[in-house]
């Protein structure tokens, strides 16, 4: 199993809906997490970080499922703005410094 | 708001050239990465770095690459003979402590090998 693995998508949904993706990991030590969202030539930038059950910021919402190893991140009332590619870290504890992005998911919204 | 700063933003060099990309930090950050990303491919790490040294590398990161801090703000990354496969976007991040995934990237600095 990757150490951590994204469905590449794309997410294509239409202006206003709501759309949900998911991030699995491997190491079941892991303690913290990450959504990134990069833009098309752009560099990655933070959206969340989880580090219990879950995360809301307005109109995004991470949450976190330890049991069966994978973080999701719902997005409610999409905007056009919303289109871009959602990454997902899960530092390891082991090598701390090594952070790997996962591979992303592409969401393209459609007026 | 305080921002990491990469400079040059597109270098086209020829094969087997050296290359020099810079960046400058957030100030009060004490980690420092270089990340790259092959055209339409992932974010892929290359190094960290830490207390003036290499905290850790991936496999990518051999003995044609180096990095360094030679005065206290600017973050280097050398490629000695460039190769057709190293283009890409390179990316320099860096964040407050160990750890965390909370990672401040600059704009990226876009190096095509002729």
């Amino acid at each position: 199993r990757k150490e951590v693995e994204q469905d590449p998508g794309p997410f294509n949904v239409p202006e206003g809906a709501t759309v949900a993706f998911n991030c699995t990991y491997s190491n079941s030590a892991s303690q913290s997490f990450f959504w990134y969202r990069q833009d098309c030539r752009k560099e990655p930038k933070l959206l969340m970080s989880v580090y219990s059950s879950g995360n809301e910021d307005g109109r995004f919402t991470a949450q976190l499922n330890r049991a069966s190893q994978y973080i999701s991140l719902l997005i409610r009332d999409s905007k056009l703005s919303d289109s871009a590619t959602y990454l997902c870290v899960v530092p390891r504890r082991s090598s701390a410094s090594k952070i790997i992005f996962g591979s992303g998911t592409r969401l393209s919204i459609r007026p | 708001e305080p921002e990491v700063t990469q400079t040059p933003s597109h270098q086209v060099t020829q094969m087997g050239q050296e290359v020099i990309l810079r960046c400058v930090p957030i100030s009060n950050h004490l980690y420092f990465y270089w990340y790259r990303q092959i055209l339409g491919q992932k974010v892929e790490f290359l190094v960290s770095f830490y207390n003036n040294e290499i905290s850790e590398k991936s496999e990518i990161f051999d003995d044609q690459f180096s990095v360094e801090r030679p005065d206290g703000s600017n973050f280097t990354l050398k490629i000695r003979s460039t190769k057709l496969e190293d283009s890409a976007m390179y990316f320099c991040a860096s964040s407050l402590g160990l750890g965390a995934g909370e990672l401040f990237f600059g704009e990226g600095s876009r190096l095509t090998v002729l």
